[in-house]
């Protein structure tokens, strides 16, 4: 059964350092979204993306967050300069598309600490 | 604004025991709901999916839809130890139908 992967599965790295997150979504799928879980807390929207752009976007998803698709499966979270409470669990989706039936799929996450 | 409410538990049963797990929400637009499991430390697995009032049965698990009361739940019948997870309602909305999650519901089930 097609699956979302990401990797690392987790990641130290100090504050202000630069983080790039991947993702592989399930290969038929065309909107790629990226959530995130501060330990304890909701899983909150950070950012969808469709036909190379963001589609929409939270208010957490703030400057220092880009998204990418630099080839036909990865699919890419950067945080330029990581803060503290940036760690947390982050997890990529995917949906074929957004018709009645259809839903998203997510992967194991990336557990992100920043010290 | 809390969109989506959930029970927060945590919520222990006996095994074989009938569990109930229940969401409330305030957005009208949403018209998609979900229930994901969720395992320590690991991605949010879809369980069951619906979009209209009424139930959804799949195996020991039925959803439950009331849009008239803004009320979802979830219904686990003969619970096993397997099932002791975080429960989320979600439901989603926007253009890209990003969901919002409720808070979880954190089950045990004791053998």
């Amino acid at each position: 059964e097609p699956e979302v992967t990401q990797t690392p599965s987790h990641q130290v790295t100090q504050m202000g350092q630069e983080v790039i997150l991947r993702c592989v979504p399930i290969s038929n799928h065309l909107y790629f979204y990226w959530y995130r879980q501060i330990l304890g807390q909701k899983v909150e929207f950070l950012v969808s993306f469709y036909n190379n752009e963001i589609s929409e976007k939270s208010e957490i998803f703030d400057d220092q967050f880009s998204v990418e698709r630099p080839d036909g499966s990865n699919f890419t979270l950067k945080i330029r300069s990581t803060k503290l409470e940036d760690s947390a669990m982050y997890f990529c989706a995917s949906r074929r598309d957004t018709a009645k039936g259809e839903t998203q799929y997510f992967g194991p996450g990336t557990r992100l600490l920043v010290l | 604004q809390k969109e989506v409410e959930q029970d927060p538990g945590p919520l222990s049963v006996p095994e074989g025991a009938i569990v109930s797990l229940n969401c409330t929400y305030s957005n009208s637009a949403f018209q998609y709901f979900m229930w994901y499991r969720q395992y320590s430390r690991k991605g949010p697995e879809l369980l069951m999916y619906t979009y209209s009032s009424g139930n959804k049965e799949d195996g020991r698990f039925t959803a439950q839809v009331d849009k008239s009361s803004k009320y979802i739940s979830l219904f686990i019948r003969d619970s096993q130890p397997s099932d002791s997870a975080t429960y989320l309602c979600a439901s989603d909305s926007g253009s890209a139908r990003q969901l919002t999650f409720g808070s979880g519901t954190q089950l045990t089930v004791l053998p």
